[in-house]
């Protein structure tokens, strides 16, 4: 198993771009996350996905919109890139495990400047 | 939210044990105890989590207050690639996300 991996590992955007970050998990998990994290800080969410077809606001949406059209894959859009968009954005992963006894699979995380 | 409270960072020697601390003050009845770590420049990794009683793995155990209002993750030897952030959470029963917070940064002295 590959696990859960992201592309592209680094993108500089110049301010006002669009782009989109991939990730895609091989574990048939139905629940999917974006977090973002800052320099020297933890990790906020941003949205996350319950199954295919179901997505849902975490702590930081503004600027970002998602989709989840296969269970595989959970792209993040950046619409209108703004240098407060500057951050590394992990996308993560876990079994359908209720009551909180489930482990959260990481991917590698993408590096994205905006200047 | 159930929050934690964990030092901002700690030090340790090279092969002795390390204890960290997170205190949750509001956690409910079944609400788990999670620890995870991050090393330098890669996501977050599981180390391990529990609800009641102590639990052990591989990587590290983890003792929970009898009164659930405190936890610590212990490292029983201390290797300098344990070098990372722990971030302690709580899982909540009829949620389906985990909130992280700054955690602990754990420098190890070789």
């Amino acid at each position: 198993n590959a696990g859960v991996t992201q592309t592209p590992k680094f993108r500089i955007l110049k301010i006002g771009q669009s782009m989109t970050l991939q990730c895609t998990q091989d574990m048939n998990h139905n629940y999917m996350y974006w977090y973002r994290q800052d320099p020297g800080m933890g990790l906020k969410l941003i949205y996350y996905s319950v199954g295919a077809g179901i997505t849902d606001k975490g702590e930081v949406p503004n600027g970002y919109n998602v989709s989840r059209s296969t269970t595989e894959d959970f792209p993040l859009r950046l619409e209108l890139a703004a240098p407060s968009q500057t951050s590394v954005y992990f996308c993560a992963s876990r079994e359908t495990l209720f009551g909180g006894t489930y482990e959260q699979y990481f991917g590698p995380g993408t590096r994205l400047t905006v200047t | 939210d159930a929050k934690t409270t964990q030092p901002n960072s700690m030090e340790s020697n090279e092969e002795e044990p390390v204890h960290l601390p997170c205190n949750h003050s509001t956690i409910s009845g079944t609400d788990y105890i999670h620890w995870y770590r991050q090393l330098p420049s890669q996501g977050p990794e599981y180390v391990i989590h529990g609800l009641t009683s102590n639990v052990n793995n591989r990587m590290a155990s983890l003792a929970i207050a009898e009164d659930r209002k405190s936890s610590t993750l212990i490292l029983h030897r201390a290797t300098l690639r344990d070098a990372a952030v722990y971030y302690c959470i709580l899982s909540l029963f009829r949620d389906d996300k985990i909130i992280f917070g700054k955690g602990t940064r754990l420098h190890i002295l070789p």
